[in-house]
């Protein structure tokens, strides 16, 4: 039963334009969220995080966007940059479960 | 601030053998956590230890054990190794104030022949 989904595995964007990763999750316990981006034979890399108050959250290039009717939240990478060729993980948690429940992973590739 | 680290980074175990992971948090973290993280299952939560007591547990069995000493650091064992244990195993470390946000080390990669 995979609580957290990310059904893109791999997404390719031209630099400078956006990327938009997206997930979805099934358990309605689930109050906070955050993205990992990672490189590999590495830990993940904090990105971003939103709590289920908001539904917006916006840190430099990136915003986590969560729709909470529709157990859904999206990244949003402007401009993308050939820095962020990674591969972003999204995870969920019940506030200080300390229990990350992840997703699959999607491997944005940012073309020149 | 020093990252998490873990050691080893790189592990070579044989079936049946057991092995010990170390993990040393950010300082002043009391959370550790760790995850497992393999091709077929992706990232999968362990365990999770705050002030040496285990709070969380994932669904792993009986010979995947931890411990946390009183300066945090934290150990993971397991026992009996299968074939189906190769994996980047990762540790993550939150403090009292961001409480929700974890922070991974390196991980340990674990190869099982």
């Amino acid at each position: 039963d995979q609580q957290v989904k990310q059904n893109s595995p791999s997404l390719s964007v031209q630099e400078g334009r956006i990327s938009i990763l997206n997930c979805d999750y099934t358990n309605s316990m689930f109050d906070y969220f955050l993205w990992y981006k990672k490189y590999p034979a590495e830990g993940p890399t904090f990105l971003i995080s939103i709590s289920s108050i908001k539904d917006k959250n916006e840190d430099g290039r990136f915003t986590v966007f969560l729709n909470k009717s529709a157990k859904h939240l999206s990244l949003h990478i402007v401009p993308s940059q050939p820095g962020d060729s990674a591969v972003y993980f999204c995870a969920a948690n019940i506030q200080g479960a300390q229990k990350l429940v992840f997703g699959q992973g999607t491997r944005l590739t940012i073309n020149p | 601030k020093a990252g998490v680290t873990q050691t080893p980074r790189y592990l070579i175990k044989t079936r049946g053998q057991q092995v010990t992971l170390s993990c040393s948090p950010i300082s002043g973290h009391r959370s550790v956590s760790w995850y497992q993280q393999t091709p077929g299952q992706g990232l999968q939560f362990l365990f999770e230890y705050f002030s040496e007591t285990q709070r969380n547990k994932g669904n792993f069995p009986g010979r995947f054990s931890g411990r946390q000493f009183s300066n945090s650091r934290s150990e993971m064992n397991v026992s009996t190794l299968e074939l189906g244990d190769s994996a980047l195993y990762l540790c993550a470390s939150a403090g009292e104030v961001a409480y929700n946000e974890q922070f991974f080390g390196p991980g340990t990669r674990l190869t099982v022949l």
